[in-house]
Protein backbone atom coordinates (compact mmCIF):
# COMPACT_ATOMS: atom_id res chain seq x y z
CA UNK A 1 0.00 0.00 0.00
CA UNK A 2 1.51 3.35 -0.78
CA UNK A 3 2.63 5.60 2.27
CA UNK A 4 4.00 8.71 2.66
CA UNK A 5 7.71 8.86 4.25
CA UNK A 6 9.40 11.54 5.91
CA UNK A 7 13.63 12.17 6.50
CA UNK A 8 15.03 12.19 9.12
CA UNK A 9 12.89 10.48 11.53
CA UNK A 10 14.95 12.73 14.44
CA UNK A 11 16.69 16.19 14.21
CA UNK A 12 18.55 17.81 16.50
CA UNK A 13 19.78 21.18 15.81
CA UNK A 14 21.07 24.29 17.35
CA UNK A 15 18.93 27.49 17.94
CA UNK A 16 19.17 29.73 14.97
CA UNK A 17 20.03 26.76 12.47
CA UNK A 18 18.04 26.56 9.46
CA UNK A 19 16.95 22.72 9.08
CA UNK A 20 14.98 20.98 6.16
CA UNK A 21 12.22 18.69 6.61
CA UNK A 22 11.62 16.00 4.20
CA UNK A 23 8.75 14.43 2.45
CA UNK A 24 7.85 11.52 -0.12
CA UNK A 25 4.13 12.56 -0.89
CA UNK A 26 1.71 9.42 -2.41
CA UNK A 27 2.88 9.36 -5.54
CA UNK A 28 0.13 10.20 -7.14
CA UNK A 29 -1.47 12.94 -4.84
CA UNK A 30 -2.19 16.50 -6.08
CA UNK A 31 -2.58 18.48 -2.67
CA UNK A 32 0.20 18.08 0.28
CA UNK A 33 0.56 19.60 4.11
CA UNK A 34 2.59 20.13 6.92
CA UNK A 35 1.15 19.37 10.72
CA UNK A 36 3.41 19.67 13.54
CA UNK A 37 2.60 17.88 17.38
CA UNK A 38 4.13 19.36 20.03
CA UNK A 39 4.88 16.77 23.06
CA UNK A 40 1.36 15.75 23.90
CA UNK A 41 -0.76 18.20 22.61
CA UNK A 42 -2.80 18.21 19.40
CA UNK A 43 -1.79 18.06 15.74
CA UNK A 44 -2.01 21.42 14.34
CA UNK A 45 -2.23 22.45 10.65
CA UNK A 46 0.90 24.84 8.89
CA UNK A 47 0.45 25.16 5.54
CA UNK A 48 -0.95 23.40 2.47
CA UNK A 49 0.78 23.11 -0.72
CA UNK A 50 -1.13 22.56 -4.40
CA UNK A 51 0.28 23.08 -7.68
CA UNK A 52 3.41 24.66 -6.61
CA UNK A 53 1.69 26.84 -4.55
CA UNK A 54 0.71 27.67 -0.88
CA UNK A 55 -3.22 27.40 -0.61
CA UNK A 56 -3.62 28.09 3.45
CA UNK A 57 -1.14 28.61 6.20
CA UNK A 58 -1.83 29.34 9.67
CA UNK A 59 -0.88 31.89 12.11
CA UNK A 60 2.07 29.66 13.01
CA UNK A 61 3.45 29.21 9.62
CA UNK A 62 5.41 32.70 9.79
CA UNK A 63 8.68 34.35 7.92
CA UNK A 64 10.42 31.67 9.23
CA UNK A 65 9.10 28.83 7.24
CA UNK A 66 8.60 27.76 4.06
CA UNK A 67 7.92 25.11 1.46
CA UNK A 68 8.65 23.57 -1.45
CA UNK A 69 8.27 21.00 -3.83
CA UNK A 70 12.16 21.44 -5.55
CA UNK A 71 11.08 18.00 -8.06
CA UNK A 72 8.10 15.76 -9.18
CA UNK A 73 8.49 13.83 -5.77
CA UNK A 74 9.78 15.66 -2.60
CA UNK A 75 8.02 18.11 -0.55
CA UNK A 76 10.07 20.25 1.86
CA UNK A 77 9.32 22.12 5.37
CA UNK A 78 12.51 24.95 6.39
CA UNK A 79 13.06 26.52 9.25
CA UNK A 80 15.36 29.08 8.70
CA UNK A 81 16.24 30.38 11.77
CA UNK A 82 14.96 27.92 14.12
CA UNK A 83 14.00 28.80 17.89
CA UNK A 84 13.37 26.60 20.64
CA UNK A 85 9.76 26.49 20.52
CA UNK A 86 9.69 24.46 16.96
CA UNK A 87 10.54 21.58 18.77
CA UNK A 88 8.16 19.15 17.38
CA UNK A 89 7.00 16.35 16.05
CA UNK A 90 6.17 17.33 12.02
CA UNK A 91 4.35 15.27 10.46
CA UNK A 92 3.26 15.47 6.48
CA UNK A 93 -0.02 14.70 4.58
CA UNK A 94 -0.79 14.58 1.21
CA UNK A 95 -4.43 13.78 -0.65
CA UNK A 96 -5.25 13.01 -3.91
CA UNK A 97 -7.82 14.94 -4.58
CA UNK A 98 -9.00 18.56 -2.42
CA UNK A 99 -12.74 17.19 -2.65
CA UNK A 100 -13.00 14.13 -1.11
CA UNK A 101 -9.74 13.18 -0.92
CA UNK A 102 -8.51 11.74 2.30
CA UNK A 103 -4.95 12.59 3.87
CA UNK A 104 -2.78 10.25 4.71
CA UNK A 105 -0.28 10.89 7.11
CA UNK A 106 3.78 10.52 7.28
CA UNK A 107 5.71 8.90 9.88
CA UNK A 108 6.71 12.08 11.25
CA UNK A 109 9.90 13.83 12.19
CA UNK A 110 10.97 14.60 15.73
CA UNK A 111 12.61 18.08 15.83
CA UNK A 112 14.51 18.49 18.82
CA UNK A 113 16.21 22.44 19.22
CA UNK A 114 18.72 23.17 21.98
CA UNK B 1 -12.13 30.14 12.85
CA UNK B 2 -13.15 26.12 13.25
CA UNK B 3 -12.41 24.59 16.98
CA UNK B 4 -12.59 21.21 17.79
CA UNK B 5 -12.95 19.83 21.45
CA UNK B 6 -12.91 16.02 22.08
CA UNK B 7 -14.10 14.25 25.33
CA UNK B 8 -12.63 12.54 27.37
CA UNK B 9 -9.44 13.33 27.17
CA UNK B 10 -8.18 9.33 29.02
CA UNK B 11 -10.59 6.78 28.76
CA UNK B 12 -10.02 3.08 30.27
CA UNK B 13 -11.90 0.03 29.38
CA UNK B 14 -11.54 -3.65 30.28
CA UNK B 15 -11.10 -5.90 26.80
CA UNK B 16 -15.05 -6.72 25.07
CA UNK B 17 -16.37 -3.47 26.47
CA UNK B 18 -17.39 -0.54 24.45
CA UNK B 19 -15.87 2.99 23.70
CA UNK B 20 -16.97 6.15 22.96
CA UNK B 21 -15.33 9.39 22.45
CA UNK B 22 -17.04 12.89 21.56
CA UNK B 23 -15.94 15.92 19.77
CA UNK B 24 -17.43 18.95 19.24
CA UNK B 25 -17.21 21.80 17.07
CA UNK B 26 -17.98 25.53 16.06
CA UNK B 27 -17.93 26.09 12.57
CA UNK B 28 -21.42 25.21 11.18
CA UNK B 29 -19.69 25.43 7.48
CA UNK B 30 -17.42 21.99 8.78
CA UNK B 31 -18.84 19.58 6.40
CA UNK B 32 -15.86 16.21 7.08
CA UNK B 33 -15.42 14.95 9.94
CA UNK B 34 -12.57 12.02 10.05
CA UNK B 35 -10.65 10.09 12.79
CA UNK B 36 -7.06 9.23 12.97
CA UNK B 37 -5.75 6.44 15.38
CA UNK B 38 -2.24 7.66 16.55
CA UNK B 39 0.24 4.93 17.76
CA UNK B 40 3.18 5.67 19.78
CA UNK B 41 5.75 7.33 17.82
CA UNK B 42 3.78 7.07 15.01
CA UNK B 43 1.82 9.47 12.55
CA UNK B 44 -1.46 9.72 12.74
CA UNK B 45 -3.60 6.88 10.54
CA UNK B 46 -7.21 7.61 9.01
CA UNK B 47 -9.62 5.01 10.75
CA UNK B 48 -12.69 6.21 9.44
CA UNK B 49 -14.33 9.22 8.21
CA UNK B 50 -17.89 11.09 7.74
CA UNK B 51 -19.34 13.66 5.79
CA UNK B 52 -22.25 15.64 7.14
CA UNK B 53 -24.80 14.09 4.36
CA UNK B 54 -24.94 11.29 6.02
CA UNK B 55 -25.43 10.88 10.05
CA UNK B 56 -23.80 7.33 10.16
CA UNK B 57 -21.11 4.90 9.32
CA UNK B 58 -19.99 1.82 10.21
CA UNK B 59 -16.80 -0.33 9.28
CA UNK B 60 -16.91 -3.29 11.50
CA UNK B 61 -16.37 -2.69 15.07
CA UNK B 62 -16.27 0.90 14.35
CA UNK B 63 -18.71 3.61 13.69
CA UNK B 64 -18.66 6.96 13.25
CA UNK B 65 -22.45 9.14 14.48
CA UNK B 66 -22.84 12.98 13.37
CA UNK B 67 -25.68 15.35 14.95
CA UNK B 68 -25.29 18.48 12.43
CA UNK B 69 -27.83 20.35 14.52
CA UNK B 70 -26.13 19.57 17.80
CA UNK B 71 -22.68 20.26 15.69
CA UNK B 72 -20.99 16.81 17.57
CA UNK B 73 -20.27 13.32 16.44
CA UNK B 74 -18.85 10.48 18.07
CA UNK B 75 -16.72 7.50 17.75
CA UNK B 76 -17.34 4.02 18.76
CA UNK B 77 -15.74 0.87 19.53
CA UNK B 78 -17.19 -2.30 19.79
CA UNK B 79 -15.73 -5.02 21.55
CA UNK B 80 -12.36 -3.41 22.08
CA UNK B 81 -8.81 -5.49 22.23
CA UNK B 82 -5.63 -4.74 23.62
CA UNK B 83 -4.55 -3.60 20.02
CA UNK B 84 -7.27 -0.05 20.07
CA UNK B 85 -4.85 1.19 22.86
CA UNK B 86 -3.78 3.95 21.08
CA UNK B 87 -4.14 7.82 21.20
CA UNK B 88 -7.71 9.02 18.99
CA UNK B 89 -8.13 12.29 17.28
CA UNK B 90 -11.28 13.92 15.90
CA UNK B 91 -10.99 16.49 12.86
CA UNK B 92 -13.14 18.22 11.38
CA UNK B 93 -12.74 20.50 7.92
CA UNK B 94 -14.45 22.51 5.46
CA UNK B 95 -14.28 20.25 2.26
CA UNK B 96 -13.73 22.85 -0.54
CA UNK B 97 -10.82 21.66 -2.12
CA UNK B 98 -7.89 22.12 0.42
CA UNK B 99 -8.83 19.99 3.50
CA UNK B 100 -7.11 22.06 6.40
CA UNK B 101 -8.05 19.13 9.53
CA UNK B 102 -8.77 21.22 12.75
CA UNK B 103 -8.26 18.69 15.55
CA UNK B 104 -9.71 17.64 19.01
CA UNK B 105 -7.18 17.37 21.51
CA UNK B 106 -7.22 13.43 21.44
CA UNK B 107 -8.43 10.63 23.49
CA UNK B 108 -5.77 8.37 25.07
CA UNK B 109 -7.66 4.83 25.13
CA UNK B 110 -6.27 2.11 27.29
CA UNK B 111 -7.89 -1.38 26.50
CA UNK B 112 -7.09 -3.68 29.27
CA UNK B 113 -7.04 -7.63 29.06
Amino acid sequence: EPEVTQTPSHQVTQMGQEVILRCVPISNHLYFYWYRQILGQKVEFLVSFYNNEISEKSEIFDDQFSVERPDGSNFTLKIRSTKLEDSAMYFCASSGTGLSGTQYFGPGTRLLVL
Amino acid sequence: GENVEQHPSTLSVQEGDSAVIKCTYSDSASNYFPWYKQELGKGPQLIIDIRSNVGEKKDQRIAVTLNKTAKHFSLHITETQPEDSAVYFCAASIDTGFQKLVFGTGTRLLVSP
